[in-house]
């Protein structure tokens, strides 16, 4: 799996788009970009993930750039609860040969703040 | 639905005891990952089961072993546990090739 490459913190205010970048320049044209969070005392959760294009759920929107050598997770109105670890992990999609396994770096500690 | 759930969720042992884990995967997901969390370390994966069969391992000793049963349930084991042993221990399941993973809140391990 590509190694991925996250800020070590970052601040945010309440009710405003948080930004997080992750770099990931080596990552391989079959391998995809998730985001899993973990809020203090809870199991990581799962995001957003994504190929090539951009993606959006309900939680955030994840911004792949055209060479696909970064991306930026945004979280349109952060919320205090929004205050946790945030992931970004390259690998391949699940399939028989890759399993599920997850490879987490040491993600972007995240606080959001009123 | 029910999450993923683990038990116990606190545990104390004594260095060289064993324990066993135990993880509930949400109903009709059959594969299962386990996870390490220490400070220094992160997140480590240990191993992934589907279908009874461990498909993936982890960079861990063989002191660190699991099982998963017909009902998709799993138990992971230390024995002879160490002091380093202690860590917050996470269980994840998924569809068979599910992108995402779900995790339950973890067996806090304390090792004295």
């Amino acid at each position: 799996d590509a190694k991925t490459t996250q800020p070590t913190s970052m601040d945010c205010a309440e009710g405003r788009a948080a930004n997080l970048p992750c770099n990931h320049s080596t990552i391989s044209g079959n391998e995809y970009v998730y985001w899993y969070r973990q809020i203090h005392s809870q199991g990581p959760q799962y995001i957003i993930h994504g190929l090539k294009n951009n993606e959006t759920n309900e939680m955030a929107s994840l911004i792949i750039t055209e060479d696909r050598k970064s991306s930026t997770l945004i979280l349109p109105h952060a919320t205090l609860r929004d205050t946790a670890v945030y992931y970004c992990i390259v690998r391949l999609r699940p399939i028989k040969a890759a399993g599920n396994k997850l490879t987490f770096g040491g993600g972007t500690r995240v606080l959001v703040k009123p | 639905k029910a999450g993923v759930t683990q038990t116990p969720r606190y545990l104390i042992k004594t260095r060289g005891q064993q324990v066993t884990l135990s993880c509930s995967p949400i109903s009709g997901h059959r594969s299962v990952s386990w996870y390490q969390q220490t400070p220094g370390q992160g997140l480590q994966f240990l191993f992934e089961y589907f279908s009874e069969t461990q498909r993936n391992k982890g960079n861990f000793p063989g002191r660190f072993s699991g099982r998963q049963f017909s009902n998709s349930r799993s138990e992971m084991n230390v024995s002879t546990l160490e002091l380093g042993d202690s860590a917050l221990y996470l269980c994840a399941s998924s569809l068979v090739w599910g992108n995402e993973q779900y995790f339950g809140p973890g067996t806090r391990l304390t090792v004295t």
